[in-house]
């Protein structure tokens, strides 16, 4: 039972456009989200995360938003650059664990 | 470079055989966690440690045991292996124990070929 889904498994945008992955989740009881990048022969790295409480986290390019009524949380990469080109998971914690449970992925290319 | 190691970077094995990989944390991290991505998979938690006692347990095959040493290494042992035990495996690292989010850092994972 796939609790976190990355319903789109690729995505290309233009350089200088935004870039909306998404995720969805089926599990009320996730207390933070969190977006990973990785890049090929790398391990993930944290992107950036938001607590269950808030709908909206920003870092930079980077901003996540929250829909919890609709079990739906995205990642907006503005501007996109190519060297956001990677592949792209959105991970969820279930309250009072210590798990993470990971979507599939989405690949993001960045063309020039 | 996180700053998590983990060796080796590659191990091809036969099934049925026993295989350990190994993660070292970045310097302070008390909390280690284990992953496992097969094939256009997401990655699977297996298992975490904090200041090594075993603290979460994912979706871990039986025929596989984890463990962190007093220096905060940890290892990962894969026994009775099987073709679909081929994947890459992440350990990640990070500061809290995990009762608040915290950010993980991931190594560059191990790739295991069972043929």
């Amino acid at each position: 039972d796939q609790q976190v889904k990355q319903n789109s498994p690729s995505l290309s945008v233009q350089e200088g456009r935004i870039s909306i992955l998404n995720c969805d989740y089926t599990n009320s009881m996730f207390d933070y989200f969190l977006w990973y990048k990785k890049y090929p022969a790398e391990g993930p790295t944290f992107l950036i995360s938001i607590s269950s409480i808030k709908d909206k986290n920003e870092d930079g390019r980077f901003t996540v938003f929250l829909n919890k009524s609709a079990k739906h949380l995205s990642l907006h990469i503005v501007p996109s650059q190519p060297g956001d080109s990677a592949v792209y998971f959105c991970a969820a914690r279930p309250s009072g664990t210590y798990k993470y449970i990971f979507g599939t992925g989405t690949r993001l290319k960045v063309l020039a | 470079d996180s700053g998590v190691t983990q060796t080796p970077k590659h191990l091809i094995t036969a099934t049925g055989q026993r295989v350990t990989l190994r993660c070292s944390p970045r310097s302070g991290d008390l909390s280690v966690y284990w992953y496992q991505q097969s094939l256009d998979q997401g990655l699977q938690f297996l298992i975490h440690y904090y200041n090594g006692e075993e603290r979460a347990k994912g979706n871990i095959l039986e025929r596989f045991s984890a463990q962190q040493f007093p220096d905060l290494h940890s290892e990962l042992n894969l026994s009775s292996l099987e073709l679909g035990d081929s994947a890459l495996y992440f350990c990640a690292s990070s500061v809290a124990s995990g009762g608040q989010v915290d950010t993980q850092y991931f190594g560059p994972g191990t790739r295991l070929t069972v043929l």
